[in-house]
């Protein structure tokens, strides 16, 4: 079956513009996750949905950066007034959350975003 | 602040040589550890986990070694093969907090 997808795959944006970063999870996942990876950094974590709420917002590092999550499937992370620092890659990951079991994140090919 | 320690930053090891990869933590609620797989170009992929209930998990070539009162974990893989380069991440989780806290990642090329 189809794995989880991001687009785009790749983003050049110019400092100071607006960019939005697109999850299509696994058909059926309730946990989505965004996590941020920068060169020599591993993965950073940035938000968690579970359905279409975010009760884990702690990873996000300004308030330039936000995220939301309609119908319980598509997620779209948000980013304003990009700056340099921003540029890294966007992951997306989605899990099934059964009660009581451990659950396994599936990541998306990520997103690549360079601010010049 | 790095809650995972992940050591070294690069392997490299000839095929058929034995891998192994290092992860120190710090946060005593950890109580899951999965090892993840990443390929150029794609997302980490789950290669196998352990809870500290256990000291060893072995899963064909991958074996992971833990050791709770040190609170260190490492990845073994046994037999390294050409199609084993990647890099690796170790993570840790903590209860019904599911996001994961990871390690910077080791780079392994294994050479013919």
């Amino acid at each position: 079956g189809a794995g989880v997808s991001q687009s785009p795959s790749n983003k050049v944006t110019e400092k100071g513009k607006d960019v939005e970063l697109r999850c299509d999870p696994i058909s059926g996942h309730t946990a989505l996750y965004w996590y941020r990876q920068s060169l020599g950094q591993g993965l950073e974590f940035l938000i968690y949905f579970q359905g279409n709420s975010a009760p884990d917002k702690s990873g996000l590092p300004s308030d330039r950066f936000s995220a939301e999550r309609t119908g319980g499937s598509v997620s779209t992370l948000t980013i304003q007034r990009t700056q340099q620092e921003d540029s890294a890659v966007y992951l997306c990951a989605s899990s099934l959350r059964v009660r009581g079991m451990r659950e396994t994140q599936y990541f998306g090919p990520g997103t690549r975003l360079l601010v010049l | 602040q790095q809650q995972v320690k992940q050591s070294p930053q690069s392997l490299i090891v000839q095929k058929g040589g034995i891998s192994i990869i290092n992860c120190a933590y710090e946060n005593t609620a950890f109580d899951y550890f999965p090892w993840y797989q990443q390929f150029p170009g794609k997302g980490p992929a789950l290669l196998i986990a352990i809870r500290p209930d256990v000291s060893e998990k072995k899963e064909g070539r991958f074996t992971i070694s833990f050791n709770k009162s040190a609170k260190q974990f490492s990845l073994h893989i046994m037999d390294s093969q050409p199609g084993d380069s990647a890099t690796y991440f170790c993570a840790a989780t903590a209860g019904t907090a599911s996001k994961l806290t990871f390690g910077t990642g080791t780079r392994l090329q294994v050479t013919l």
